[in-house]
């Protein structure tokens, strides 16, 4: 079945750090791959997706997302992040011909002042 | 606005006593779905829908219905709630299953 695994559930980090989230899939055929995010007493909404093309996206907020497809990795990326990040971050991906969407178990993100 | 809109945001109920968390979204989206979510367990899909009338099973289905009569409207049904279906439920729909998910404000239900 296909899975997503995000590592490093919970994140402590001080304001000006570099960030990074990893995300790996199992799924082998053509993906879509998605990161969202969810503040603290929010509904999830979508940071950045990819379909195709550049490997290299950026989203909102800064954040940009790597895409390896060797690795079946979709890793997170933010230079240096705000208090404003503390949230928690979901990594998705559904493939084409598989009606399901699997999201990772998320990655909590405390930015300390 | 675009949106999804969940109702209850916020129910306490007891064993047993059949209850509905009502979803509608008005970008005419095809796809529609119900998570749960659960700390360290992320979310999980219960129930999905590709279209009206056409409706699956997600990873998490037991002691959950929904139906698709219409194109808006999603609900999920609880015939007999248990304590461990308490839980915080989300609604999302996407224009197609590939697509982005849009997400209601979620439902926080408690089962006593």
């Amino acid at each position: 079945a296909q899975s997503v695994s995000q590592h490093n559930h919970h994140v402590i980090l001080s304001e000006a750090a570099s960030l990074e989230l990893g995300c790996n899939y199992s799924y082998g055929g053509t993906v879509n791959l998605f990161w969202y995010v969810q503040y603290p007493g929010q509904h999830l909404q979508l940071l950045l997706k990819y379909f195709s093309g550049d490997p290299l996206v950026k989203g909102i907020k800064g954040f940009e997302a790597e895409f390896i497809k060797s690795k079946f990795s979709f890793n997170l990326r933010k230079p240096s992040v705000q208090w404003s990040d503390t949230a928690e971050y979901f990594c998705a991906v559904t493939s084409y011909g598989n009606n399901r969407l699997a999201f990772g178990k998320g990655n909590q993100v405390v930015v300390i002042p | 606005e675009a949106q999804v809109t969940q109702n209850p945001r916020y129910l306490i109920t007891v064993t047993g006593k059949k209850l509905t968390v009502t979803c509608s979204q008005n970008m005419n989206h095809e796809y529609m779905s119900w998570y749960r979510q659960d700390p360290g367990l992320g979310l999980r899909q219960i129930y999905y829908s590709m279209n009206v009338e056409v409706t699956d099973k997600g990873d998490v289905p037991e002691g959950y219905k929904v139906s698709r009569k219409e194109k808006r409207n999603f609900p999920l049904i609880l015939e007999s709630p248990s304590p461990n279906q308490t839980s915080l439920y989300f609604c999302a729909s996407s224009p197609r299953l590939t697509g982005e998910l849009f997400f209601g404000e979620g439902s926080r239900l408690t089962v006593l």
